[in-house]
C-alpha cells in the first residue's frame, strides 16, 4: 500500500532561520505530489504541487520543494521563516493513473518564535 | 459557493447515536471526498464520489459508515450507532474532476465537522 512518511513530527525554528520539512514517500510508479497547511483555526490549504517537468516547484508564501525521483522524496524548503509561517505541514501522494486516493502523511508541527 | 462548506462545524454526541455530517462543495465541482482526521494523524481517505456515485469507498471503515451525494453536489456522511472511537475531524474536499494531471484534479478541504462521542 502506499504510504507517506514525515520525519519530522515538531519542528521549532526562531524568524529567518531557514525550514527544511522532509517528505518520503513509498509508490514507484508516476505520482502527483502535495503540500498542504493548516494555520492555527484554518482549514487546509494547498502550498504547492508538482505533477511534471521542472522538479523545483515554487509555491505560495516564497515556499520550495524539490522532487527527487531516486530518492522519493519531495522535501518543503524556505529560506527564511516568519512567524506567520507557525502551522501545520502535510505532505500528500497521489497515483497517476485513473482515480486514486490522496494520501497524507502524519504532519509536521512547526512553530516560529519571534 | 465560494469554498466548500461543511456543517455542523461542531458536534457531540452520545455512544450509539445517529450522526450525520453535510458537505456544500464548491459549485461544478464533479468530485467530492470524504476524509477524517483523527488527533496527531494527517487525513485519511474515507470516500470518493463523481458525480452522484461512490466511485471509491475503499477507505470506509465499517458498515456503520455510510455516505450519499443524490443530485451530484451536497453531501452527506452518514454514521450509524456511533462509538468513542469515531471521534475526530471530518474533513469533506472538492475538485473539478476526479482524476487526471492538472489543477482541475486538485482538492480544496473545508473547515471540518468536529465529531466528540460521549
Amino acid at each position: 500500500a502506499q504510504s507517506v512518511s514525515q520525519h519530522n513530527h515538531h519542528v521549532i525554528l526562531s524568524e529567518a532561520a531557514s525550514l527544511e520539512l522532509g517528505c518520503n514517500y513509498s509508490y514507484g510508479g508516476t505520482v502527483n505530489l502535495f503540500w498542504y497547511v493548516q494555520y492555527p483555526g484554518q482549514h487546509l490549504q494547498l502550498l504547492l504541487k508538482y505533477f511534471s517537468g521542472d522538479p523545483l516547484v515554487k509555491g505560495i508564501k516564497g515556499f520550495e520543494a524539490e522532487f527527487i525521483k531516486s530518492k522519493f522524496s519531495f522535501n518543503l524548503r524556505k529560506p527564511s521563516v516568519q512567524w506567520s509561517d507557525t502551522a501545520e505541514y502535510f505532505c500528500a501522494v497521489r497515483r497517476n493513473t485513473g482515480f486514486q486516493k490522496l494520501v497524507f502523511g502524519t504532519g509536521t508541527r512547526l512553530l516560529v518564535s519571534p | 459557493g465560494a469554498g466548500v462548506s461543511q456543517t455542523p462545524s461542531n458536534k457531540v454526541t452520545e455512544k450509539g447515536k445517529y450522526v450525520e455530517l453535510r458537505c456544500d462543495p464548491i459549485s461544478g465541482h464533479t468530485a467530492l471526498y470524504w476524509y477524517r482526521q483523527s488527533l496527531g494523524q494527517g487525513p485519511e481517505f474515507l470516500i470518493y464520489f463523481q458525480g452522484t456515485g461512490a466511485a471509491d469507498d475503499s477507505g470506509l471503515p465499517n458498515d456503520r459508515f455510510f455516505a450519499v451525494r443524490p443530485e451530484g453536489s451536497v453531501s452527506t456522511l452518514k454514521i450509524q450507532r456511533t462509538e468513542r472511537g469515531d471521534s475526530a475531524v471530518y474533513l469533506c474536499a472538492s475538485s473539478l474532476k476526479g482524476t487526471g494531471d492538472g489543477g482541475a484534479n486538485v482538492l480544496t478541504f473545508g473547515a471540518g465537522s468536529r465529531l466528540t462521542v460521549l
